[in-house]
């Protein structure tokens, strides 16, 4: 089974500049999430899709930060324009259900998008 | 906020068991504990969960103490390859509260 695909890989910015990344969950997971984890800190959640519909996007920075999975399967995360503090890695994660995986509720991560904003 | 605290490095040496502490006081009755581990460069990578039973698989074992206030993640024989970030999390299942919220981690360091 393919797991989470992210690209890219690492992405080197100045800053005001834009960026986006791209995610394609495994097949057939409905629920996808973004989230940003800052050097030294554990991921914190940005976004959670249901299908195409957000269900929770109350810590995304909204006036810099868009995301939108238009047909419910893979997914891009925006930033415009681009902040030093954005530098981080950037972690698409999938799960089948809002409960996450069956049988054990986990999330599927992918490897990541480093962003480096100069 | 995350709910759990973690010491946040700890050193293991390679063959012994690595015992790794979590503290949640604030656990709810319908909420699980689980533990994800992050490699270096990877994405967390769920290791196993558990609600009040102690639980074993073949990477773990979890053990929770009987008021669930605090859990022990135990690696039997840990290798090089166990040196890792370690989250202790706590959430709801089915029920609402879906949100995987990570803190800080442990850092484990694995030595030879």
């Amino acid at each position: 089974e393919a797991g989470v695909a992210q690209s890219p890989r690492y992405k080197i910015i100045e800053k005001r500049q834009s960026v986006a990344f791209w995610c394609n969950p495994i097949s057939g997971h409905a629920t996808l999430y973004w989230y940003q984890q800052i050097l030294g800190q554990g991921p914190k959640l940005l976004i959670q899709f249901q299908n195409n519909g957000v269900v929770d996007d109350s810590q995304l920075p909204k006036d810099r930060f868009s995301a939108e999975r238009l047909k419910g399967v893979d997914s891009t995360l925006k930033i415009q324009p681009a902040k030093l503090e954005d530098s981080a890695v950037y972690l698409c994660a999938s799960s089948p259900t809002p409960s996450g995986g069956p049988n054990t509720g986990e999330l599927f991560f992918g490897e990541g998008s480093r962003l480096t904003v100069l | 906020d995350a709910k759990t605290t973690q010491p946040p490095s700890m050193d293991c040496a390679e063959g012994r068991a690595a015992n790794l502490p979590c503290n949640h006081s604030t656990i709810s009755g319908n909420e699980y504990v689980y533990w994800y581990r992050q490699i270096h460069s990877q994405g967390p990578q769920y290791i196993i969960h558990g609600l009040k039973n102690n639980e074993t698989n073949e990477m773990a074992s979890l053990i929770i103490t009987e008021d669930r206030k605090s859990s022990t993640l135990i690696l039997p024989h840990a290798t090089l390859r166990d040196t890792a970030v370690y989250y202790c999390i706590v959430r709801a299942l089915n029920t609402g509260g879906f949100k995987t919220i990570f803190g800080a981690g442990t850092r484990l360091f694995v030595k030879a």
